[in-house]
Formats: structure tokens, sequence, C-alpha cells
């Protein structure tokens, strides 16, 4: 059972450029969510996944945009990187729809816009 | 809109001490859940503890245990006999029981373990 899984682990990019970052869990999870980390600003949501098939921007969702896969897999992408994108970037899954409900996270990925 | 705040962005604590970490929160629901997050340099996110607002009972996991002031909006993290693996950022994070559960942050705090 590998939970939440993010690749790629690290990655540059030069301005402009775009990217996906992919997010997989196997823990039958209906709930998904992408989370930015910058320092000293905790982790702010940028979008997330109720359920397979909807999607709803969260605190910072401009320049993002996101692909709920099917149930297993939801995918962040950045159209066209800025230096305001450098992060690391979690993806996380919970159960959903129960007042319970916990998140649990994959290990992240740093990104680096120059 | 509900808010987090972690005062202490670093606190340090002698091997085999006790220490504990500040969190406060803002919000009108009354029925609610907060969470304490360990991140290691790993980075990877690691769940510690929960706590039910509708719970009067602390929670407590092992070493980890809370002190929650449901009044005084104030959920604190106390590590007791701490140990080198303990050294992490903590995050404290609010969730509403409704909608779609979106976990609301602080900003963490940086505990470092003295040997």
């Amino acid at each position: 059972n590998a939970g939440v899984t993010q690749t790629p682990k690290f990655q540059v990019l030069k301005t402009g450029q775009s990217m996906t970052l992919q997010c997989a869990q196997d823990m039958n999870h209906n709930s998904m969510y992408w989370y930015r980390q910058d320092p000293g600003m905790g982790l702010r949501l940028i979008y997330y996944s109720a359920s397979e098939g909807t999607t709803d921007k969260g605190e910072v969702p401009n320049g993002y945009n996101v692909s709920r896969l099917n149930k297993r897999e939801f995918s962040l992408r950045l159209e066209s990187a800025a230096p305001s994108q450098t992060s690391v970037y979690f993806c996380a899954s919970s159960e959903g729809g129960r007042s319970t409900d916990t998140q649990y996270f994959g290990p992240g990925t740093r990104l680096t816009v120059l | 809109a509900q808010t987090v705040t972690q005062s202490q962005p670093e606190m340090s604590v002698q091997e085999a001490e006790t220490v504990t970490l500040s969190c406060t929160y803002d919000t009108s629901e009354s029925d609610y859940y907060l969470f304490w997050y360990k991140q290691p340099p790993s980075r990877q996110m690691i769940l510690v503890i929960r706590q039910e607002a509708y719970k009067q009972q602390n929670a407590t996991e092992n070493r980890f245990s809370v002190n929650f002031q449901k009044a005084a909006k104030s959920f604190s993290l106390k590590i007791s006999d701490s140990q080198l693996g303990d050294a992490a950022m903590y995050f404290c994070a609010y969730r509403s029981p409704r909608g779609t559960y979106k976990y609301i942050f602080g900003t963490g705090t940086r505990l470092k373990v003295l040997a």
C-alpha cells in the first residue's frame, strides 16, 4: 500500500514553460487536494476534487488547472510557469463525505521556476 | 472565515523533556475538527493527533497529547519525553464538518530537540 504518490520529486522550469504534476492514491479515497507550501505561510489549498468528476478552486487557484482523471489520479498543470510558482507542492487524499475525514499527504514536489 | 494561528515560529527542547506547541483558531462554528501534523526534513506530512470539538476529553497518542480549550479556541500540542526524531515542523489545522471538509493550516512551528 503506497498511499499517496507524487511525480516528479524535483523539477526546474524556465519562465513560460508548462508542466503537469501527477498524483495518485491507492486508498480508494473519494476526495483529493493540491496544496502549495511556501516559507512562513503553511499550506495553502490550490484546487480540490470532492469526488470523481468534480473539481473546485481553493484559496490560490490562479495560474493552475487540474484534472481528476479517475478516482485514483488527480493532476495539477501549470500552463505558463512563473517564478512566483516556485514552491513545494503537496497532493493529499481523504475518504470524503464524512465528518471524521482525515487527509493523507504525498511526499511533495519541489518546483523551481527560473 | 476561519483562521489558524501558530505564534511560535521556533521552539527548542532538551531531549527527554516536555514541550508545548501553541495553536489558536477563530471560528463561528460549534462543531469542527482539529489536527496536528508533523513535517520532518523528508517533507512528508504525518498526522500526529486529531481532536473532535464535540469531545471534551483531550486526545492522546503515546507521547503526544493535546490541551483543547474550546471556549478559548486554543489547541496546544504537548510532547512528553522528547526524542531526537521529534525534530520537525509542526502544523496545526482546522476542518469544518460541513461542505467539502477543506483544511486551514497554521504557519507552523519548527521544533528543535537538543541532545
